[in-house]
């Protein structure tokens, strides 16, 4: 158990629909990190949170966007879902913005019908 | 931008026997950090092993270690003694040193498979 926790586990929409994914960190970790991981993409950085501020994008989709609070949990909100944003997302965090290695939570699978 | 290959994409080995699990990247950064994540049929991703750029020693973690050639930018993963729970996907990641931001660059991974 890596201490970063993400619910739900599995989502199942439709097209079009918007979804909320939700995670929290280790226990005095300030750095979130959200990485989405497909068949044909792999495992492609989508966006980081440090101490509640958006420090690095990667290829994240306008359509997607995330935050983080100020218990410094963070969510990550996908809308206009399309067939393929269907994947295995995940959360990482690290004590610092830049130092270490990055620990995982288990991942929230979406499907999109 | 940097990049990391993972050139075979499937291995397989016997039990306790010993596998090598090649990776290479490309960076003009000196300092940096490479890891090894295991990622079983769970689909948890899990720390295997670290490497700081800076350190010429190995990092070792009992069965695993690495093999860090810095001048020709590879860092291949080698496990001893090969144990069923070690079937998994290998992803070798590259992440730089320092600063604000500190994302995981991803190789495509290899399917490991260990058979008894």
């Amino acid at each position: 158990d890596s201490g970063v926790t993400q619910t739900p586990k599995h989502l199942i929409t439709a097209t079009g629909q918007r979804v909320t994914l939700r995670c929290s960190p280790r226990s005095g970790d300030l750095s979130v990190y959200w990485y989405q991981q497909s068949l044909d993409q792999g495992l492609q950085f989508l966006i980081q949170y440090y101490n509640g501020e958006e420090r690095a994008k990667g290829n994240i989709l306008e359509r997607f966007s995330a935050q983080q609070f100020p218990d410094l949990h963070s969510e990550l909100n996908l809308s206009s879902l399309e067939l393929g944003d269907s994947a295995l997302y995940f959360c990482a965090s690290s004590p610092m913005a830049g130092s270490g290695e990055q620990f995982f939570g288990p991942g929230t699978r979406l499907t999109v019908l | 931008a940097q990049t990391v290959t993972q050139s075979q994409p499937e291995m397989s080995v016997q039990e306790a026997e010993t596998v090598t699990l090649s990776c290479t990247y490309d960076t003009s950064e000196n300092n940096y950090y490479l890891f090894w994540y295991k990622q079983p049929p769970s689909r948890q991703m899990i720390l295997v092993i670290r490497q700081e750029a800076y350190k010429q020693q190995n990092a070792t973690e009992n069965r695993f270690s690495v093999n860090f050639q810095k001048a020709a930018k590879s860092f291949s993963l080698k496990i001893s003694d090969s144990q069923l729970g070690d079937t998994a996907m290998y992803f070798c990641a590259f992440k730089n040193y320092g600063g604000s931001q500190g994302n995981l660059i991803f190789g495509k991974g290899t399917k490991l498979s260990v058979k008894p």
